[in-house]
């Protein structure tokens, strides 16, 4: 089956540093979605991008569908970030099931 | 806009009782999806709905969990009898024809 691969499992950064977490899939796919875990358990969308490009305040993700790769930006880290930050992807011809990667950790530090 | 509501936000119950979780998810959202999230570990589908059918349920335990979606809105999600091994977050979602999915806060279930 597909095997979606996020890294690094783990970060620890200052707050104000950059970061850039990574999503690697291994077939095509028609939906990718980023989450962000805060650490209550609730689960954020952040982006919902197969392809292209997108930008949300300090935050912004770049999908390229035929290199099956994805990667999250977020920029001027706050604490508010620490959390885990979650990709999901649906296959092209898939039974409609979100495949999930294992996350990666952020702790930002004030 | 209301998101996916949940309900309850946390449970506790001894293991061999029964359990009911509610959602109401987002208005107009045809698709409705429960997870099970185990700590450290991404969400794993138990089943998926399309309007009132389940679509796909493959990975719900069918001798204790049922689940049903009356009238294509409102879903509850039950277990029977519990085992200490069901501890974990109970996740609702909903999405407009399967596409970008919302997530309900969860119910953080604790079996003793």
């Amino acid at each position: 089956g597909i095997q979606v691969e996020q890294s690094p499992p783990d970060l620890i950064l200052q707050e104000g540093a950059n970061s850039t977490l990574r999503c690697n899939f291994s077939d095509s796919v028609n939906n990718l979605q980023w989450f962000h875990q805060n650490p209550w358990g609730q689960l954020i969308n952040l982006f919902y991008i197969p392809s292209g490009t997108k930008q949300n305040g300090r935050l912004s993700a770049t999908t390229v569908a035929t290199e099956r790769y994805s990667l999250l930006y977020i920029s001027s880290s706050q604490t508010t970030d620490s959390g885990v930050y979650f990709c999901a992807v649906k296959l092209m011809d898939s039974n409609y099931q979100l495949i999930w990667g294992a996350g990666t950790k952020l702790i930002i530090k004030p | 806009e209301a998101g996916v509501v949940q309900s309850p936000r946390y449970k506790i119950i001894e293991k061999k009782q029964p359990v009911a979780f509610w959602c109401n998810p987002i208005s107009g959202h045809n698709t409705l999806y429960w997870y099970r999230q185990n700590l450290g570990q991404g969400p794993e589908l138990l089943i998926r709905y399309e309007n009132e059918e389940a679509v796909d349920d493959s990975q719900l335990p069918k001798d204790r969990f049922s689940a049903e979606r009356l009238k294509g809105v409102d879903s509850t999600l039950k277990i029977q009898p519990a085992e200490l091994g069901d501890s974990a977050v109970y996740l609702c979602a909903s999405s407009p024809y399967n596409t970008e999915a919302f997530f309900g806060q969860g119910t953080r279930l604790t079996v003793v």
